[in-house]
C-alpha cells in the first residue's frame, strides 16, 4: 500500500501523559499536514510542512504540541501533558503539486483517548 | 470570511435513489470546493473537487456536484445510491492556501 500511513491507529493514555503519533507521508509529496478531529465535527486544520519547513501554525495548536519533519519525510506529533480535550481524530495529509494545485490525500488516522 | 455550512447533518435513502447532500458556500471571491467521503475506520477520500474549470463536477463513484454563484451553492448528488455509500460525507473549501476548512459533516444511511 503506498497511501499516508499513520501510528499507532489508537492510543490510549492518563491525563497528563504524553504522547507521539507518527504519520509517513506518500513518498513523493513534499508537503505533509496535521488535521484534528473531534466526534461530531469536521477535521481542523493544525499545521502544514512543506519538506522540513514548518510553515503554518493553527491557534489550535497550543504550547503543549509540536510537530516536526526532521528529514523532509516522515513527521511526528507531540502531545505533552495530555488533558482530556485532547481526545480526537489525529489525522495526517500529504500533497504535491498537480496540474490544479495541491490536492491532499489523508492517512487512516490515529484516535487518541485521555481517561 | 470563508466557510462552507452542509445543511443536513444526517440523510437517509432508499437503495437504488438518489442522493442529494446540501453545502453552501461564504466566499468574497470564487472559492476552490471539494466533497470528501469518509468511510469508517478508513481515511478521508476526495470525491471530487471544483476550481472553476466547470460547473459541473464529475467524481468518484457516481457522485457529482454543481457549483451556483447565484446560490452559493455546491450540493452533492448521485442518481442511484447503493450501500456503500454508507458514510461520512465532508464540503469543503480552501482560502486560496493549503488550509482546508471542513463542513459539519453530513452522515449518509442506505436503506436496504
Amino acid at each position: 500500500d503506498t497511501g499516508v500511513s499513520q501510528d499507532p491507529r489508537h492510543k490510549i493514555t492518563k491525563r497528563g501523559q504524553n504522547v507521539t503519533f507518527r504519520c509517513d507521508p506518500i513518498s513523493e509529496h513534499n508537503r505533509l499536514y496535521w488535521y484534528r478531529q473531534t466526534l461530531g465535527q469536521g477535521p481542523e486544520f493544525l499545521t502544514y510542512f512543506q519538506n522540513e519547513a514548518q510553515l503554518e501554525k493553527s491557534r489550535l495548536l497550543s504550547d503543549r504540541f509540536s510537530a516536526e519533519r526532521p528529514k523532509g519525510s516522515f513527521s511526528t506529533l507531540e502531545i505533552q501533558r495530555t488533558e482530556q480535550g485532547d481526545s480526537a481524530m489525529y489525522l495526517c495529509a500529504s500533497s504535491f503539486k498537480g496540474p490544479q494545485g495541491y490536492e491532499q490525500y489523508f492517512g487512516p488516522g490515529t484516535r487518541l483517548t485521555v481517561t | 470570511a470563508q466557510s462552507v455550512t452542509q445543511l443536513d447533518s444526517h440523510v437517509s435513502v432508499s437503495e437504488g435513489t438518489p442522493v442529494l447532500l446540501r453545502c453552501n458556500y461564504s466566499s468574497s471571491y470564487s472559492p476552490s470546493l471539494f466533497w470528501y467521503v469518509q468511510h469508517p475506520n478508513k481515511g478521508l477520500q476526495l470525491l471530487l473537487k471544483y476550481t472553476s474549470a466547470a460547473t459541473l463536477v464529475k467524481g468518484i463513484n457516481g457522485f457529482e456536484a454543481e457549483f451556483k454563484k447565484s446560490e452559493t451553492s455546491f450540493h452533492l448528488t448521485k442518481p442511484s445510491a447503493h450501500m456503500s455509500d454508507a458514510a461520512e460525507y465532508f464540503c469543503v473549501t480552501n482560502f486560496g492556501n493549503e488550509k482546508l476548512t471542513f463542513g459539519t459533516g453530513t452522515r449518509l444511511t442506505i436503506i436496504p
